[in-house]
């Protein structure tokens, strides 16, 4: 079974600088995505970036890019120029494909344990 | 708008008690899920369907059950409430893409949870 490990469960960033939350993922597959959701309090997780592991280049989007090393099985979230609302929990995930492209299995995410990211004014 | 909604956002009860965690989306997305979710750990898969008349138990053994009549509607079910079932409970559903490669990029869409406090 595929594990996804967080080791940072808290993290703080000044306003506009750059932070990385770490993940790390055990799995004997060689195709999967990888995803980065995140949790405001009290409000709805919504993906923030995702990645698929046949892709080598890294995903971006807008401040948000992933430092992605399959070899390493390391997939970390890097937030560029903090803002207030960025102040949330980040969950990163891993997704199987190996059943999915032969037509079986379920399409569920395993989900690290989160790192909560507080944003110092 | 297209969203997903859960209710309630918030719900006490006591020990016995039979509650429903109503779940409802407005995207026509074929597949819907339940996860479990408790301070500080990760969220756990209870229950999933892909379709009408669908439904599987997730990774997470649990004592509820689930109903899929309408595409739209997915709701939880606790015929007897325990304190061991306090948690915050997530609706979440996704695209319906065609299989394969590409299906694997499914985003999943959640609701904003229901966090039951059982006494």
């Amino acid at each position: 079974a595929q594990t996804v490990t967080q080791s940072q469960p808290e993290m703080s960033v000044q306003e506009a600088e750059t932070v990385t939350l770490s993940c790390t993922y055990d799995t004997s597959e060689s195709d999967y995505y990888l995803f980065w959701y995140k949790q405001p309090p009290s409000r709805q997780m919504i993906l923030v970036i995702r990645q698929e592991a046949y892709k080598q280049q890294n995903a971006t989007e807008n401040r948000f890019s992933v430092n992605f090393q399959k070899a390493a099985k390391s997939f970390s979230l890097k937030i560029s120029d903090s803002q207030l609302g960025d102040a949330a929990m980040y969950f990163c995930a891993y997704r199987s494909l190996r059943e999915l492209l032969v037509g079986a299995g379920s399409y569920q995410l395993t989900f690290g344990k989160g790192t909560k990211l507080s944003v110092i004014p | 708008e297209a969203d997903i909604y859960q209710t309630p956002r918030y719900l006490v009860i006591g020990t016995g008690k039979k509650i429903t965690l109503e779940c409802s989306q407005t995207m026509g997305h074929d597949k819907m899920y339940w996860y479990q979710q408790d301070p500080g750990m990760e969220l756990h898969l209870i229950h999933y369907s892909y379709g009408v008349n669908s439904t599987e138990k997730g990774d997470l053994s649990s004592e509820s059950t689930v109903s899929r009549i309408r595409t739209e509607h997915f709701p939880l079910t606790l015929e007897s409430a325990r304190p061991s079932h306090t948690s915050q409970y997530l609706c979440a559903s996704s695209e319906s893409r065609t299989s394969g490669r590409v299906s694997g990029a499914n985003v999943l869409t959640f609701g904003a949870g229901s966090r039951l406090t059982v006494l």
